[in-house]
């Protein structure tokens, strides 16, 4: 069955660090990746997404993800993370043969000025 | 822009009650969908619509039925509010795609049942 698995609940990182968070899925052909972010209190807004072509995705606000299909991992990176990027990121696939999404259960990120 | 605009964004209803919540989407998506988040549980889907008057029940249905009488609303029924239906209630659109677009979503319907 598909799945999306995002094995970090909560991570912190002081304003200006590196970002790296995680996310594998399970897919029996290539995927559609998706990264969204939610702010407090908010809906969901797309990051970036993956369907083919270059592994390295360019997303919003300086996000980027890379697909590594021997890992079957689309980890979302920023080189220098800024306080409003603190939420809740979520990874989805889109599930095959049809038009629903299936979410990771998400990553909280706390940042620390 | 799309959007997809919510009918509330706080509800407070009594156990027992009859709760509608509303969705509506301004960009003429096929598909639209009720999702409900829990923390720890991310994104459960409840109902999904790929068209008026076509549904097809997520992975939690139970306690939920939906109503899509226009292609622009979709409408989410709790027939009988339960303490254990307070959650986080998210809307989303797509247009039909086989899974290459992204879901746009509304900013959420938080419910309380007591």
């Amino acid at each position: 069955a598909q799945s999306v698995t995002q094995p970090d609940i909560h991570i912190t990182v002081s304003e200006g660090a590196s970002l790296e968070l995680r996310c594998n899925y399970s897919y029996g052909a290539t995927p559609y990746l998706f990264w969204y972010v939610q702010s407090p209190g908010q809906g969901l807004q797309l990051l970036l997404k993956y369907f083919s072509g270059d592994t390295l995705v360019q997303g919003i606000k300086g996000f980027e993800a890379e697909f590594k299909r021997s890992q079957s991992s689309f980890n979302l990176r920023k080189p220098s993370v800024h306080w409003s990027d603190a939420a809740e990121y979520f990874c989805a696939v889109g599930a095959m043969n049809t038009d629903k999404l299936i979410f990771g259960t998400g990553t909280r990120l706390q940042v620390f000025p | 822009d799309v959007k997809v605009t919510q009918s509330s964004r706080y509800l407070v209803k009594r156990t027992g009650e009859k709760v509608f919540l509303e969705c509506v989407q301004d960009m003429d998506h096929e598909n639209m969908f009720w999702y409900r988040q829990d923390p720890g549980l991310g994104l459960r889907l409840i109902y999904f619509s790929y068209d008026v008057k076509m549904k097809e029940k997520g992975d939690i249905p139970e306690g939920y039925s939906v109503s899509r009488e226009k292609k622009e609303r979709f409408s989410l029924i709790l027939e009988s509010a339960s303490t254990n239906q307070t959650s986080m209630y998210l809307c989303a659109s797509s247009p039909s795609s086989g899974g290459t677009y992204e879901q746009y979503f509304g900013p959420g319907t938080r419910l309380t049942v007591t």
